[in-house]
């Protein structure tokens, strides 16, 4: 069945530093992923997204890259900031039936710690 | 910016009892999902309407029905709720089409005693 993972539980880093948290994405017919960030006590904040024609797309200090030759997805933050510790989530999105809501696949997530 | 507004944060209720779950949202999206967020489970669609007054099974529909009167108003109801339905409930819409990203509410935290 389609799964969709982060490959580590946790990532720590330096403030400042660049972070890189990563995706595996399993259904090759996937066309529109989504990266979600999730304070604590609060629901997933979207961040990012990205349709299949593209290898890239870059927002204010995020950037992801698609990889479909080995489905694979990440997101990298330039200067990471106290302010981006979270748990980051990928998500893909299947179509579904005819209804055209296109139903959302998450990963477990990556829990991001900034250190000072 | 799309609001998506669920009327309680937190929730504590008793075994048996019928629990509803209120979601607004203000951005005329025709789509609206209600997931349970677990830890070591990740996010799991109960239900999803895609319109007034229609609805689908998600993956976790056990336990639970919706409500979908208006078109901003998304209700979870847990007809006798039980101790394994304890967990953050999140409600999201999103317009109809595949591309675009959910949006979500800030969760309400149900505990079942």
């Amino acid at each position: 069945g389609e799964s969709v993972g982060l490959h580590l539980p946790t990532l720590s880093v330096q403030e400042g530093d660049n972070s890189i948290i990563n995706c595996a994405y399993s259904n090759s017919a996937s066309d529109y992923f989504i990266w979600y960030k999730q304070e604590s006590g609060k629901g997933p904040q979207f961040i990012i997204d990205i349709r299949s024609n593209m290898d890239k797309r870059q927002g204010q200090r995020v950037t992801v890259l698609l990889n479909k030759t080995v489905k694979h997805l990440s997101l990298q933050i330039a200067a990471t900031q106290p302010g981006d510790s979270a748990v980051y989530f990928c998500a893909e999105t299947l179509g579904y039936r005819s209804s055209n809501t296109g139903k959302l696949i998450f990963g477990q997530g990556t829990t991001l710690q900034v250190k000072p | 910016d799309v609001k998506v507004t669920q009327s309680s944060r937190y929730l504590v209720k008793r075994t048996g009892e019928k629990v509803f779950l209120e979601c607004v949202q203000d951005m005329d999206h025709e789509n609206m999902f209600w997931y349970r967020q677990d830890p070591g489970l990740g996010l799991r669609l109960i239900y999803f309407s895609y319109d007034v007054k229609m609805k689908e099974k998600g993956d976790i529909p056990e336990g639970y029905s919706v409500s979908r009167e208006k078109k901003e108003r998304f209700s979870l109801i847990l007809e006798s709720a039980s101790t394994n339905q304890t967990s953050m409930y999140l409600c999201a819409s999103r317009p109809r089409g595949t591309k675009s990203p959910l949006h979500f509410g800030n969760g309400t935290r149900l505990t079942v005693t």
